[in-house]
C-alpha cells in the first residue's frame, strides 16, 4: 500500500536554530496535511496543501508542496521551546488518511 | 472545528479482559476513524466507523478483536477485546466532515498488565 516516509526521524536543535522535516512518497499525492503532536497530547491539524508547488506560511512555519506532488516540507524558523513535539505529514484519499512516520523535534534552551 | 470527547482518557487493565472506548462529537460528522499509536510510533488506522453498518477494517485488524459501533453520526465506540500486553497503546478517534480536515480526540492511554 501507499507509504509516506519522513526524515529525519529525530532532530535536536538549539533554541533559535531552524528546523526542517521532509515528507516523501513514491506516488503522486492528491494533498498533504501536517499535524503536530505535543508530548502526551493528540495530533493537532496545522495545514493542508493541495496544489503543485504550493507554499503556505503560519508565523514561523513554512509549508511547501513539491512540484511533482510527491514530497512536502515543513520549515520552522528560529525554533522555540514551544515547538517541541512530533510533526506528522499525512495524505488523504477518498475516505481515509495515511500518516507519515513522523519527526520528533527537541529544542534545547 | 468539532469538539470531540473521548472516554476514558486512560486505563490499566488485566490481560484477557475487554475495554470499550467511547467517542462523542458535538456535531454530526460524515467520517469517524479509530487509530492506534504505539509508543514512539506513528498513527495506524484500525478502521473507519460507518454509521448504521459494519466498520471497514484495515489490514491486520479484525472485528473480533476490535468491534466497533456507530449508532449515529455523533457517536462511536471501539472495544479492545481479550487484551494482551501487546495491546498497550494510545487509541485515538478522529472525525472528518465534508471538506474539513481531520480532528482528533484526546486519546485513550491503555496499559495491560
Amino acid at each position: 500500500g501507499q507509504q509516506v516516509m519522513q526524515i529525519p526521524q529525530y532532530q535536536h536543535v538549539q533554541e533559535g536554530e531552524d528546523f526542517t522535516t521532509y515528507c516523501n512518497s513514491s506516488t503522486t499525492l492528491s494533498n498533504i496535511q501536517w499535524y503536530k503532536q505535543r508530548p502526551g497530547g493528540h495530533p493537532v491539524f496545522l495545514i493542508q496543501l493541495v496544489k503543485s508547488g504550493e507554499v503556505k506560511k503560519q508565523k514561523r512555519l513554512t509549508f511547501q508542496f513539491g512540484e511533482a506532488k510527491k514530497n512536502s516540507s515543513l520549515h520552522i524558523t528560529a525554533t522555540q521551546t514551544t515547538d517541541v513535539g512530533t510533526y506528522f505529514c499525512a495524505t488523504s484519499g477518498t475516505y481515509k488518511y495515511i500518516f507519515g512516520t513522523g519527526t520528533r523535534l527537541k529544542v534545547l534552551a | 472545528s468539532a469538539v470531540i470527547s473521548q472516554k476514558p482518557s486512560r486505563d490499566i487493565c488485566q490481560r484477557g479482559t475487554s475495554l470499550t472506548i467511547q467517542c462523542q462529537v458535538d456535531s454530526q460528522v460524515t467520517m469517524m476513524f479509530w487509530y492506534r499509536q504505539q509508543p514512539g510510533q506513528s498513527l495506524t488506522l484500525i478502521a473507519t466507523a460507518n454509521q448504521g453498518s459494519e466498520a471497514t477494517y484495515e489490514s491486520g485488524f479484525v472485528i473480533d478483536k476490535f468491534p466497533i459501533s456507530r449508532p449515529n453520526l455523533t457517536f462511536s465506540t471501539l472495544t479492545v477485546s481479550n487484551m494482551s500486553p501487546e495491546d498497550s497503546s494510545i487509541y485515538l478517534c478522529s472525525v472528518r466532515g465534508g471538506d474539513q480536515p481531520q480532528h482528533f480526540g484526546d486519546g485513550t492511554r491503555l496499559s495491560i498488565l
